[in-house]
């Protein structure tokens, strides 16, 4: 069993369309996040959500709206895709850390790779 | 200002030796946590070795052990007997902010590009 999933993997679309990107962890996690890789594999993160409430929206543009429906599920849907836009999206999520237990890692999806053309 | 920085984009190193990973952190919470991942070429993201901000013993997962020294922020990675299959990126990321009070996120350095020769 995945413990992070994600779909699709690849996705190739024109620019101006709109898309998503579905993710569920089955980890029990209370911390889901969206990550950006590009080009030059710097990892950036855009979001976090805890417990379906959004935690930080690191300054992405509002043509990105993730949606958690539960803890389990954190989705990304991006309208009006940029040339910009293309890279791997990762998500990922983390447990509440406990102290003197466990590292507290982020636990990563395969990544989605968007190519916009 | 770079929070976590890798100064090394690529490194060769000789199969079956030994090679370190530069990592410095910057960030002014008491507690934190501090870890290293691998990413193949096959694109997936592999957790290492965690090392938090109050262990005062280095951490060590097999062949991979973390250089931790607090007082000049730096957390490097050291690979011993290096195989093929270590040829990958390797970023160092820190854990920071509170929990409770909504500011707790991973950051991640550039990455350092790591190919093992045989």
């Amino acid at each position: 069993d995945t413990a992070v999933s994600q779909t699709p993997k690849y996705l190739v679309t024109q620019m101006g369309n709109d898309k998503s990107i579905k993710c569920e962890q089955n980890l029990g996690h209370d911390t889901m996040y969206w990550y950006k890789q590009d080009s030059k594999k710097f990892l950036k993160i855009m979001f976090s959500y805890n417990n379906k409430e959004l935690i930080i929206n690191e300054t992405v543009p509002n043509r990105f709206s993730p949606k958690s429906p539960d803890k389990a599920h954190l989705n990304l849907h991006i309208n009006s895709l940029e040339l910009g836009d293309s890279a791997v999206y990762f998500c990922a999520s983390s447990p509440e850390p406990a102290i003197g237990e466990g590292t507290g890692e982020l636990f990563f999806g395969e990544g989605s790779r968007l190519t916009v053309l | 200002a770079q929070k976590i920085t890798q100064t090394q984009p690529g490194m060769f190193v000789q199969e079956k030796e030994a090679v370190t990973l530069d990592c410095t952190y910057d960030t002014s919470d008491q507690s934190y946590g501090l870890f290293w991942y691998k990413q193949p070429s096959s694109g997936e993201m592999i957790f290492l070795i965690y090392q938090g901000s109050y262990d005062e013993q280095n951490a060590t997962e097999g062949r991979y052990s973390l250089n931790f020294q607090k007082a000049r922020k730096s957390a490097n990675l050291v690979i011993s007997a290096s195989q093929l299959g270590d040829s990958a990126m390797y970023f160092c990321a820190m854990r920071e902010g509170s929990y409770t009070s909504g500011t707790y996120k991973y950051i991640f350095g550039t990455g350092t590009r790591l190919k093992v020769l045989a």
